[in-house]
């Protein structure tokens, strides 16, 4: 159990919609990053937030951004969906230090 | 840019028995980690074992341990003992600095199977 939680745990959309996907992280954990894990694949890294701003960056395009809250929870939002966004996301915690805390991920498909 | 290798997308050993995943990595920073997480089929990334590259000693963590060649860029994790709860997808993964926070980079996981 690594305290941090996801949901939704499965959402279906459809091409040109948008998505929020939430994360709540273990008390402290000031800094939270979100991965992209398609089929087969491992993990990618999207983006990370510190104190509630953006402090490192994957190789994804605008469409992803996110937020950070002061209550340790954060968003994924991704606009305009792509048949190719369909992964899975996992929100990952830490309190800087170099180990991640992982939330069990949310599926999303889009048709 | 780093990268991850992972060269056996699946592996398969007999319960009591041990097992050994492969992993190599490239990379031109001097500070980094090296991790194995697993993810069973629950999909909760959980973390096995932790290598500072700054250590020679290799990690050891119950019947995990590595072997680590840092002049390689090799980290291959060995499993003994192997249980049927072992069974699951199994990725190296290299960690940089960010200032505050850090970056992952993943491998494509290796999946094994603990056989009764």
């Amino acid at each position: 159990e690594t305290g941090v939680t996801q949901s939704p745990t499965h959402l279906i959309k459809t091409r040109g919609q948008q998505v929020t996907l939430r994360c709540s992280s273990q008390s402290g954990h000031n800094t939270v990053s979100w991965y992209q894990q398609a089929l087969g694949q491992g993990p990618q890294f999207i983006f990370q937030y510190y104190r509630e701003e953006e402090n490192g960056r994957g190789n994804f395009p605008p469409r992803f951004s996110g937020l950070q809250f002061p209550n340790y929870s954060s968003e994924l939002n991704v606009n305009a969906l792509e048949l190719d966004d369909s992964a899975l996301y996992l929100c990952a915690s830490t309190i800087a230090g170099a180990e991640l805390f992982f939330g069990e991920g949310s599926r999303l498909t889009v048709l | 840019a780093q990268t991850v290798t992972q060269s056996q997308p699946e592996m398969s050993v007999q319960e009591a028995e041990t097992v050994t995943l492969s992993c190599t990595y490239d990379t031109s920073e001097s500070n980094y980690y090296l991790f194995w997480y697993k993810q069973p089929p629950s999909r909760q990334m959980i973390l096995v074992i932790r290598q500072e590259a700054y250590k020679q000693q290799n990690a050891t963590e119950n019947r995990f341990s590595v072997n680590f060649q840092k002049a390689a860029k090799s980290f291959s994790l060995k499993i003994s003992d192997s249980q049927l709860g072992d069974t699951a997808m199994y990725f190296c993964a290299f960690m940089k600095p960010l200032g505050i926070g850090n970056q992952f980079y993943f491998g494509t996981g290796t999946s094994l199977t603990v056989i009764p």
